[in-house]
């Protein structure tokens, strides 16, 4: 079975820039979670979609967005990007069936450098 | 709102000796979720293990051992006889059932260095 894959793996942008990123979860997982993991801030949650909508949101302002396709693949979007972007950016794949409790697998990430 | 703190932020210890990983949640809601995830230089953060609020029985698997406690809020991670391939960041993260469906709460993780 093959795992959570993200693409792409590495990517230097200038500010100002928007980036598009990719996932594609676990061949049958409906839910795809986005988070940004920083050394000040930690791991922190951005969004999750199941079956094509946005379920939940964290605490990030409008410049990050989202979406899911009917494959259950998502991208998300970064738009006029600023230096405190830069980030590892990891997309994590469940069933999304369970309320609270669901294992999620984790993409390897990508590397986000903003210059 | 629910808060997870992992109070070392590193811990170093020689091949074979035990180690133990401590976290602490803060939630309000009665049915949650606890995890531990690995994260190896190469990203992935790797599924170690789960367990819900109502089952406090503590677990085994192979080297690695978890310790809930509600009573103190704390589910503790050890690992046995320590090896060098043991090392990386451990995360302990918290899901209430009533804040969202997949929503991860982490700790900000502990590194974990074993050397030879």
């Amino acid at each position: 079975k093959a795992g959570v894959t993200q693409t792409p793996r590495y990517l230097i942008k200038t500010r100002g820039q928007q980036v598009t990123l990719s996932c594609s979860p676990i061949s049958g997982h409906r839910s795809v979670s986005w988070y940004q993991q920083t050394p000040g801030q930690g791991l922190q949650f951005l969004f999750e979609y199941f079956s094509e909508t946005q379920r939940n949101k964290g605490n990030f302002p409008g410049r990050f967005s989202g979406r899911q396709f009917s494959n259950s693949r998502s991208e998300m979007n970064v738009s006029t990007l600023e230096l405190g972007d830069s980030a590892l950016y990891l997309c994590a794949s469940s069933s999304g069936h369970s309320r609270g409790g669901t294992e999620a697998f984790f993409g390897q990430g990508t590397r986000l450098t903003v210059v | 709102a629910q808060k997870v703190t992992q109070a070392q932020t590193e811990i170093s210890v020689v091949e074979k000796e035990d180690v133990t990983l401590d976290c602490v949640y803060e939630t309000r809601d009665t049915t949650y979720y606890l995890f531990w995830y690995k994260q190896p230089p190469s990203g992935e953060l790797v599924f170690l293990i789960r367990r819900n609020s109502f089952d406090e029985q503590n677990e085994i698997s192979g080297r690695y051992s978890w310790n809930f406690q509600k009573s103190t809020s704390s589910f503790n991670f050890t690992i046995t006889a320590s090896q060098v391939v043991d090392s990386a960041v451990y995360f302990c993260a918290l899901s209430e059932v009533n804040s969202g469906y997949s929503t991860l709460t982490f700790g900000k993780g502990t590194m974990l260095l074993v050397s030879p």
